[in-house]
């Protein structure tokens, strides 16, 4: 299994609702990350967890909260987002702990739309 | 800072054409450097990689060097499909578990 899985495929949120992301692998990878990608632009890293604990936070607002219960699965938790919040957010791991100068397997990603 | 730069705009081309995306990057030290492609609808793919200067990362027909005196990995592909069809994107490691990804290319082979 060399898959990254993203559920929902697709998600439309109001500003009030909550919501969650989800992301599982099985590879036996130990880094897992967020994306975020607008059209037409590069993934934009959000987090990253190292050994099931969070590494790096590129400034994300707290709006977005990321968990990780185990090596195998990544959550983002979304509260009061804004329109500008839409985006593909895209999920991805890679099989070190600290350096990334293997392979990063990612998934399809969420497609989110927030009115 | 470390950075990437990719070429401006889509590149249009012929199937069996030649393709090459030009890629240069700014970096302190000598970061690994990464093609990554995308397909409509999906996620990255790792394309190829080179971790050293000199190295040539090669995968389905795909071809980059990563040159030190010229600051670049420029991609490659000698005769194009139309399956190749998709976005390009340039990347060097750097820090631990960061990535800096260029802007991408829009590639459109016509059949």
């Amino acid at each position: 299994d060399t898959e990254v899985t993203q559920t929902p495929k697709h998600l439309v949120m109001g500003m009030t609702n909550k919501k969650s992301l989800k992301c599982e692998q099985h590879m036996g990878h130990r880094a897992m990350y967020w994306y975020k990608q607008k059209a037409k632009k590069p993934p934009e890293l959000m987090f990253v967890y190292s050994y099931e604990k969070l590494s790096i936070n590129e400034s994300v607002p707290s709006r977005f909260s990321p968990e990780c219960p185990n090596s195998s699965l990544l959550n983002l938790h979304l509260h009061a987002l804004q329109p500008e919040d839409s985006a593909l957010y895209l999920c991805a791991s890679s099989q070190g702990g600290t350096r990334i100068n293997e392979k990063l397997f990612f998934g399809s990603g969420t497609q989110l739309s927030v009115l | 800072g470390n950075s990437v730069t990719q070429m401006e705009g889509p590149v249009t081309l012929s199937e069996e054409a030649f393709l090459t995306i030009n890629c240069t990057y700014t970096a302190t030290g000598y970061p690994s450097l990464f093609w990554y492609v995308q397909y409509p609808g999906e996620g990255l793919q790792l394309l190829l990689k080179a971790t050293k200067a000199d190295d040539k990362g090669s995968n389905k027909g795909f071809e980059a060097t990563y040159r030190k005196e010229t600051t670049s990995f420029h991609l490659e592909k000698g005769s194009v499909q139309v399956s190749d069809s998709a976005v390009y994107f340039c990347a060097l490691e750097y820090g631990n578990n960061r990535l800096a990804f260029g802007k991408g290319n829009q590639v459109v082979v016509i059949p």
